[in-house]
């Protein structure tokens, strides 16, 4: 079945970068896009970026400066990593299948913590 | 940047009641997606292309709505449905997604 495990750090200093790892199994990163979503404490849901079958990518605006997604189809693993972190960048981390002919993100990792704190 | 307006923030039905959310689009879209979540889950991709329930979402639940509004619907209220729903859309050159704030059902 389609899974999405995440791994990476929960603490980041701050003005330093994060990475985060998503490897996906069930089905291939050459057929299906993958997007990452953070959500704050407490608060909604972010939209962050996303990287297609093709390899291209996808950014919020917001975070173009400095944010970068890449990925290894054979390896089946997409990279995250967000530099310059500060502390209101404290959120979980999610990266998300694309739902194919449904659309939207149908299936998500388990969600990474990561906390900003010196 | 098409921002997503979602109400009631908080609300809360008792068990069989009829429940609607609202979802309302700054600009014009063509369809909506929803999500539930539970407290310390991932999201749930719930409902999609506006009214089509995902697979293993309860048939008491319906999406509808066109252009700048939208809505989901429970038709009879049960205990699992408590959770945060969100509403999400997403718009061509640049693509981008977005999401709405949110809103969380509670029990009465």
């Amino acid at each position: 079945q389609v899974q999405l495990k995440q791994s990476g750090p929960g603490l980041v200093q701050p003005s330093q970068s994060l990475s985060i790892t998503c490897t996906v199994s069930g089905f291939s990163l050459t057929s299906y896009g993958v997007h990452w979503v953070r959500q704050s404490p407490g608060k909604g849901l972010e939209w962050l970026g996303v990287i297609w079958s093709g390899g291209s990518t996808d950014y919020n605006a917001a975070f173009i400066s400095r944010l970068s997604i890449s990925k290894d189809n054979s390896k089946s693993q997409v990279f995250f990593k967000m530099n310059s972190l500060q502390a209101n960048d404290t959120a979980i981390y999610y990266c998300a299948r694309n739902g194919g002919t449904r659309g939207g993100f149908a299936y998500w990792g388990q969600g990474t913590l990561v906390t900003v704190s010196a | 940047e098409n921002v997503l307006t979602q109400s009631p923030a908080i609300m809360s039905a008792s068990l069989g009641e009829k429940v609607t959310m609202s979802c309302r689009a700054s600009s014009s879209v063509n369809y909506m997606y929803w999500y539930q979540q539970k407290s310390d889950a991932s999201p749930k991709l719930w409902i999609y292309y506006t009214s089509n329930l995902a697979p293993g979402v309860p048939a008491r639940f319906s999406g509808s709505g066109s252009g700048n509004s939208y809505s989901l619907t429970i038709s009879s209220m049960e205990g699992e449905d408590a959770a945060t729903y969100y509403c999400q859309q997403f718009t061509s050159s640049p693509s981008t997604w977005t999401f709405g704030g949110g809103t969380k059902l509670e029990i009465k």
